[in-house]
């Protein structure tokens, strides 16, 4: 059981440059998070999807787009990367309940450079 | 809206001591819960525990006690007896009972520090 995995670990980008960062889970995981992590502002919501095919912004969304067309996998893209885009990006995944709210598993984190 | 406050920035202990972290929330929903993460050197974020907002019981679980006070909105951590492997980042966040989608609030997080 791997968990939840997220690819690359680290990248390093130029201003406008585009790419996409994966998230993978094991767990069967209806609902799947992005979140960034800003030194002193602890970890905000970018986007999630309560399931294949849905999607939805969180707290931060501009600049960034998700995609899940697979259960297991959730991708975050950013189409014209800027420097304040320099973060640390991770992926979690949880069970859904609906009289009971599961803990979110996170993936490693993936450290995310725009010069 | 929903805040969560953890207005201890840093703090730094000497090994064995305790040490309580402090988190205040703020929200509108007449239940939820609340949890404590913490991250290690190495970056990963680990659970520590979930509280329901239904369940005022303090718990405790070998050296880690938390006291849920909802009259006073406050969900403290409290480490017995610190030792080195201590030292990460905690967080404290908050998800409504009733949100589809159970989006985690999380404070800013304390940087805990257990000098040997």
């Amino acid at each position: 059981n791997a968990g939840v995995t997220q690819t690359p670990k680290f990248r390093v980008l130029k201003t406008g440059q585009s790419m996409t960062l994966l998230c993978a889970q094991d767990m069967n995981h209806e609902y799947m998070y992005w979140y960034r992590q800003d030194p002193g502002m602890g970890l905000r919501l970018i986007h999630y999807s309560v399931g294949e095919g849905t999607t939805a912004k969180g707290e931060v969304p501009d600049g960034y787009n998700v995609s899940r067309l697979k259960k297991q996998n959730f991708l975050l893209g950013l189409e014209s990367a800027a420097p304040s885009q320099t973060s640390v990006y991770f992926c979690a995944s949880s069970e859904t309940g609906t009289s009971y709210v599961h803990e979110q598993f996170f993936g490693p984190g993936t450290r995310l450079t725009v010069l | 809206a929903q805040k969560v406050t953890q207005a201890q920035t840093e703090i730094s202990v000497v090994e064995k001591e305790d040490v309580t972290l402090d988190c205040v929330y703020e929200t509108r929903d007449t239940t939820y819960y609340l949890f404590w993460y913490k991250q290690p050197p190495s970056g990963e974020l680990v659970f520590l525990i979930r509280r329901n907002s239904f369940d005022e019981q303090n718990e405790i679980s070998g050296r880690y006690s938390w006291n849920f006070q909802k009259s006073t909105s406050s969900f403290n951590f409290t480490i017995t007896a610190s030792q080195v492997v201590d030292s990460a980042v905690y967080f404290c966040a908050l998800t409504p009972s009733v949100s589809s989608a159970r989006q985690l609030t999380f404070g800013s997080g304390t940087q805990l520090t257990v000098l040997p």
